[in-house]
């Protein structure tokens, strides 16, 4: 099945600690893209990637950290830097066109307390 | 910079009514997509539908139809005769042409109740 995998699907973690979420898709999609959505809020991008070992930051960059060493991967790293962590993370792949659709997996909810 | 504006927060309906979402955008590019996405409690965006600023021809996918106005910048979404799982947020979104690798821009989203 075609798709875009994020795992896992809750995660808890303590103040001061970073954390990795993943993000695979087997589309064979050129850009990928991670948001994050607080309750009552639209998607608000964090970053976003055109090509491997290439990104760029989105509108809300602060405090996170991805890569893009494989075409199919780009995880997120969530650092202690960033000040207020607890969200829903969603992450999406397109062809990179502006007159694509994007797909989306199914999210993360990280809480961290 | 684009802006999407769905003024609605929430909307509650009972099953069988019709229901209208409103979405108001704001763009200098002559050339931009707008699309719309369901959001089901499970959390994952389902996307629905993408119309082109040069077809304002309006849509209709069996229960689902859409409204695009170039002259209101406007691009509402109506569900017809309603059901119970057609209850989740729904969003729209913008992206244009000159912004980079198809970047969307996102309204706040409707939260859709509908109730038996």
């Amino acid at each position: 099945d075609g798709g875009i995998t994020q795992s896992p699907k809750y995660l808890f973690r303590k103040e001061g600690q970073n954390v990795t979420l993943s993000c695979e898709q087997n589309l064979n999609h050129d850009a990928m893209y991670w948001y994050r959505q607080d309750p009552g809020q639209g998607l608000r991008l964090i970053y976003y990637s055109q090509i491997v070992n290439d990104f760029q930051k989105g509108d809300i960059a602060e405090g996170y950290s991805v890569s893009r060493e494989k075409k199919e991967s780009f995880p997120l790293t969530v650092t202690s830097a960033q000040k207020n962590p607890t969200a829903f993370y969603l992450c999406a792949s397109s062809s990179g066109r502006a007159s694509h659709e994007q797909y989306f997996g199914p999210g993360t909810r990280l809480t961290v307390t | 910079a684009q802006k999407v504006t769905q003024a609605q927060t929430e909307i509650s309906v009972v099953e069988k009514e019709d229901v209208t979402l409103d979405c108001v955008y704001e763009t200098r590019d002559t050339t931009y997509y707008l699309f719309w996405y369901k959001q089901p409690p499970s959390g994952e965006l389902v996307f629905l539908i993408r119309r082109n600023s040069f077809d304002e021809q309006n849509e209709i996918s069996g229960r689902y139809s859409w409204n695009f106005q170039k002259s209101t910048s406007s691009f509402n979404f109506t569900i017809t005769a309603s059901q119970v799982v057609d209850s989740a947020v729904y969003f729209c979104a913008l992206s244009a042409l000159t912004d980079s690798w198809g970047k969307l821009q996102f309204g706040a989203g409707t939260q859709v109740v509908v109730t038996p």
